[in-house]
C-alpha cells in the first residue's frame, strides 16, 4: 500500500463548477499538509498549506484536512479554464525532512 | 522575497556523457535542498536532500550523485547517463524553520 493515494483522473468539470480533490494516507505521522498545482512542464506551484486538522481558505481554494480518517481535500470554487492542470497533495511529519507526495491529479475545467 | 533558478531549462545528452544540472536559491540563508526526478504520467520521486553545506542524503542507489558547495547552491551530477536518467529533474528548498516546499522550473533531460 503506498502512503499517500491520488486518483490520477483525469477529471473534467464545466467552468464555474465546485472541484473536490482528496488524497488518502496511511501514515499517522502527518502533520503538515500541501496542495500544488502543476502546468505542463512546469514545475509545481505551492498552492495551500496547512499543519494539522481543520480548514484554511484562500480566495477560491480551500484546504482541508481529516487527520481522524486520514483523508485531505482541495476544493475549488468557480472554477476556470485557467485551473486545468495537475494537482499534487504533499505531506511531511514533525522530525523528518522528506515529503510525500501523491501522483497528482489531472483537471480539465472546459469553457 | 525567496526566489529559485534552475538550469539548464532543457538538455539533450548522449548515453554516457556526463551530467550537471544546478540549482541556486536567493532571499532566505540555510534552507533544506532537494532534488526530485518527475517521470512522465509518474509521481515526483526523491532523489537527495542537504540540511547543510557538505550533508547529502541518498534516497535512491543509482549513477547520480548531488553536492552542495554553498549554502544556496545544490548540483545534481552524474558521469556517464543513462537512457533511464531522462525525466524532468526539479529542485526544491525549504526553510530550515518552516514546513513549506518551494520548486524550481525543472530541466528537462532528453538522453539519447
Amino acid at each position: 500500500q503506498k502512503e499517500v493515494e491520488q486518483d490520477p483522473g483525469p477529471l473534467s468539470v464545466p467552468e464555474g463548477a465546485i472541484v473536490s480533490l482528496n488524497c488518502t494516507y496511511s501514515n499517522s505521522a502527518f502533520q503538515y499538509f500541501m496542495w500544488y498545482r502543476q502546468y505542463s512542464r512546469k514545475g509545481p506551484e505551492l498552492l495551500m498549506y496547512t499543519y494539522s486538522s481543520g480548514n484554511k481558505e484562500d480566495g477560491r481554494f480551500t484546504a482541508q484536512v481529516d487527520k481522524s480518517s486520514k483523508y485531505i481535500s482541495l476544493f475549488i470554487r468557480d472554477s476556470q479554464p485557467s485551473d486545468s492542470a495537475t494537482y499534487l497533495c504533499a505531506m511531511k511529519g514533525s522530525g523528518t525532512y522528506k515529503y510525500i507526495f501523491g501522483t497528482g491529479t489531472r483537471l480539465k475545467v472546459l469553457a | 522575497s525567496q526566489t529559485i533558478h534552475q538550469w539548464p531549462a532543457t538538455l539533450v545528452q548522449p548515453v554516457g556523457s556526463p551530467l550537471s544540472l544546478e540549482c541556486t536559491v536567493e532571499g532566505t540563508s540555510n534552507p533544506n535542498l532537494y532534488w526530485y526526478r518527475q517521470a512522465a504520467g509518474r509521481g515526483l520521486q526523491l532523489l537527495f536532500y542537504s540540511v547543510g553545506i557538505g550533508q547529502i542524503s541518498s534516497e535512491v542507489p543509482q549513477n547520480l550523485s548531488a553536492s552542495r558547495p554553498q549554502d544556496r547552491q545544490f548540483i545534481l551530477s552524474s558521469k556517464k547517463l543513462l537512457l533511464s536518467d531522462s525525466g524532468f529533474y526539479l529542485c526544491a528548498w525549504s526553510g530550515y524553520d518552516s514546513y513549506e516546499q518551494y520548486f524550481g522550473p525543472g530541466t528537462r533531460l532528453t538522453v539519447t
